[in-house]
């Protein structure tokens, strides 16, 4: 059973770019979510998807996108990316529905976005 | 609103000995889970435990055990005779029930020094 899979897992980009990192989630999961993690914090919830719709979303703003596959893997966006979009990428995959019982997630490694 | 409160940032124990980590949330919701999860400097986070709100009973797994006290809205995690394999930086997260979204604490740095 593979875990989570996330690419690339280093990159930098410049201020005003786009980048767009990609997800593959844990074989039977359904449900992709999304976390950034600023350096010293904890994860913050950018958005969340289940079954290619995105299902409850985070304080960030709408440069931040993202899809689902029909192979439930999952791509999130920046746009007119900002110093402070450096931070590290988590993506997490579960089975279920996003609004029932949460029997946790299982994260990837993450991608570390620079942005200079 | 999910809030979860981990106040100490580093802790560095010698190694074999316990070492504990205090975990205090707040919501206003009765139905809720609880998890830990420690994120070795390979950056992913690996799940240790989830907990229901109406579960109280603490568990123990190895040398791990976690106290939940809802009475005190706290979470607390207990890792004996550490190793220096517990080196990580461990976090307390908070969801509610039909919500998935998780509400994490700033994390607590584990250094064990062998």
């Amino acid at each position: 059973e593979t875990g989570v899979t996330q690419s690339p897992t280093h990159l930098i980009k410049t201020r005003g770019q786009q980048v767009t990192l990609r997800c593959s989630s844990q074989s039977g999961h359904n449900t992709v979510s999304w976390y950034q993690q600023a350096l010293g914090q904890g994860p913050q919830f950018i958005f969340q998807y289940y079954r290619e719709e995105e299902n409850g979303r985070g304080n960030f703003p709408p440069r931040f996108s993202g899809l689902q596959f029909p192979n439930y893997s999952s791509e999130l966006n920046v746009n007119a990316l900002e110093l402070d979009d450096s931070a590290l990428y988590l993506c997490a995959s579960s089975l279920g529905h996003p609004l029932g019982v949460n029997y946790g997630y299982t994260f990837g490694s993450g991608t570390r976005l620079t942005v200079v | 609103a999910q809030k979860v409160t981990q106040a100490q940032t580093e802790i560095s124990v010698v190694e074999k000995e316990d070492v504990t980590l205090d975990c205090v949330y707040e919501t206003r919701d009765t139905t809720y889970y609880l998890f830990w999860y420690k994120q070795p400097p390979s950056g992913e986070l690996v799940f240790l435990i989830r907990r229901n709100s109406f579960d109280e009973q603490n568990e123990i797994s190895g040398r791990y055990s976690w106290n939940f006290q809802k009475s005190t809205s706290s979470f607390n995690f207990t890792i004996t005779a550490s190793q220096v394999v517990d080196s990580a930086v461990y976090f307390c997260a908070l969801s509610k029930y039909g919500n998935n979204r998780l509400a994490f604490g700033k994390g607590n740095q584990v250094v064990v020094i062998p």
